[in-house]
């Protein structure tokens, strides 16, 4: 069965740092480009980042470039996300996507809450 | 930035009824758009992919239709298990970038 999993979200002070992690099984990781999704508090999506199946590119939404760092160890099964300098606007349950060779979104974990606040 | 604005934001309608869902991009967006869907404390589910491809196991009373910038998901018929959020989604190729619109609420009238 292909699953994605995401961990290390909790609460954080504004201006800190996080780590979460995406734990792939079921399929060969390592031939797959990623995603991060986020969605804050009864809002919408907002696709934040992604990276290729061998880490040689990645992108970013305005809204975290500089601040969010993707990467992945295809040795491990794994795609993580550094967050730094988290805002209050960046409370969101953060998700992790599969990219299909047709460039879409499939499938998603079930999601890590991060919440930034004093 | 290609802007995706999605209507109605709401749309209540009774089970058996048809639901229309539109999508509307700023600038054409040809043939690249998706169309998932999400249920409360769940992850969206892909639906529709290049406009108009349903995805590995969607029924087919989804369907997708358009290109450009128009765009529209049909419910042929709404079961209980379809009321729900529905986001479209485009992507860009260079830089390699993906944008969701704001999301239709369907809902039990």
């Amino acid at each position: 069965e292909v699953q994605l999993v995401e961990s290390g979200g909790g609460l954080v002070q504004p201006g800190g740092s996080l780590r979460l992690s995406c734990a792939a099984s079921g399929f060969t990781f390592s031939s797959y480009s990623m995603n991060w999704v986020r969605q804050a508090p009864g809002k919408g999506l907002e696709w934040i980042s992604y990276i290729s199946s061998s880490s040689s590119t990645m992108s970013y939404a305005d809204s975290v470039k500089g601040r969010f760092t993707i990467s992945r160890d295809n040795a491990k099964n794994s795609l993580y996300l550094q967050m730094y300098s988290l805002r209050d606007e960046d409370t969101a349950v953060y998700y992790c996507a599969s990219l299909l060779p047709e460039g879409w979104f499939d499938p998603w974990g079930q999601g890590t809450l991060v919440t930034v606040s004093s | 930035e290609i802007v995706l604005t999605q209507s109605p934001a709401t749309l209540s309608l009774s089970p058996g009824e048809r639901a229309t869902l539109s999508c509307r991009a700023s600038q054409s967006v040809s043939s690249y758009l998706a169309w998932y869907q999400q249920k409360p404390g769940q992850a969206p589910r892909l639906l529709i992919y290049d406009a108009s491809n349903r995805a590995t196991g969607i029924p087919a009373r989804f369907s997708g239709s358009g290109s450009g910038t128009d765009f529209t998901l049909t419910i042929s018929s709404l079961e209980p298990e379809d009321f729900a959020v529905y986001y479209c989604q485009r992507r860009s190729n260079w830089p390699t970038t993906w944008a969701f619109g704001q999301g239709t609420k369907v809902e039990i009238k």
